[in-house]
């Protein structure tokens, strides 16, 4: 079974230029997590997707980051215009059950992005 | 509101030695804690979880856990460290007063000598 895919998982850019990265969760996982680690500081939550609806979008920083999930399989997430505080690397996790808040997340490898 | 704090950034052990990670949890309702594993460029892999069930957890690769409500905590300890444990260990929580997402520590990364 494959796990959780992310892509690019290096990405550097300029200030001002925007990115997208792109996360495969599991097959059959309903629930999808963005999460972001800024320079060795705690994995900050970002939103969560049930299947194409966001459940809670509440840890988006700003309205440069965008999220979309079209039919409810991969997952992108788009910064425009990026800056430098949005360095870190950016984490992607699904799981099986909407509902459920003792459920084991399965993560991606994470795409480590520069914005110099 | 749930939060976790991992207390050291960093724990140094020799081989053989006892480890003990350490994770204290805020959380207004009864939680669900998690410990999660990193090894360099992988995704975070679950260790083990606490569900209201029994108060000591045991995970995979000999790690263990105890949930202590009245100190809040949730420590990660493994008798006797291997070389193949260094990695970055984070805490988790959740409850559903946080709707169903995870809130995670700032990790803690073992490093163990030989």
């Amino acid at each position: 079974e494959a796990g959780v895919t992310q892509f690019p998982s290096h990405s550097v850019i300029e200030k001002g230029q925007t990115v997208t990265l792109r996360c495969d969760p599991i097959s059959g996982h309903d629930n999808l997590y963005w999460y972001r680690r800024v320079m060795g500081k705690e994995i900050k939550f970002l939103l969560h997707f049930v299947k194409e609806s966001k459940q809670d979008e509440s840890g988006m920083p700003n309205n440069r980051f965008l999220a979309e999930r079209t039919g409810g399989t991969y997952s992108t997430l788009k910064v425009q215009p990026a800056e430098l505080e949005d360095s870190g690397v950016y984490f992607c996790a699904s799981s099986q059950v909407p509902g459920v808040t003792n459920e084991k997340l399965f993560f991606g490898s994470g795409t480590q992005l520069s914005v110099l | 509101a749930q939060s976790v704090t991992q207390l050291g950034s960093h724990v140094s052990v020799s081989e053989g030695a006892l480890v003990l990670l350490r994770c204290n949890y805020s959380s207004s309702v009864p939680p669900y804690l998690f410990w999660y594993v990193q090894y360099p460029n992988q995704g975070l892999q679950l260790l083990l979880k606490y569900t209201s069930a029994a108060t000591l957890v045991k995970g995979i690769n000999g790690f263990e856990a105890e949930f202590k409500k009245s100190e809040t905590s949730f420590h990660l300890t493994k008798p006797s460290a291997h070389m193949s444990d260094a990695a970055e260990y984070f805490c988790a929580v959740s409850d559903q007063t946080g709707g169903f997402k995870t809130i995670f520590g700032a990790g803690t990364r073992l490093f163990v000598k030989a």
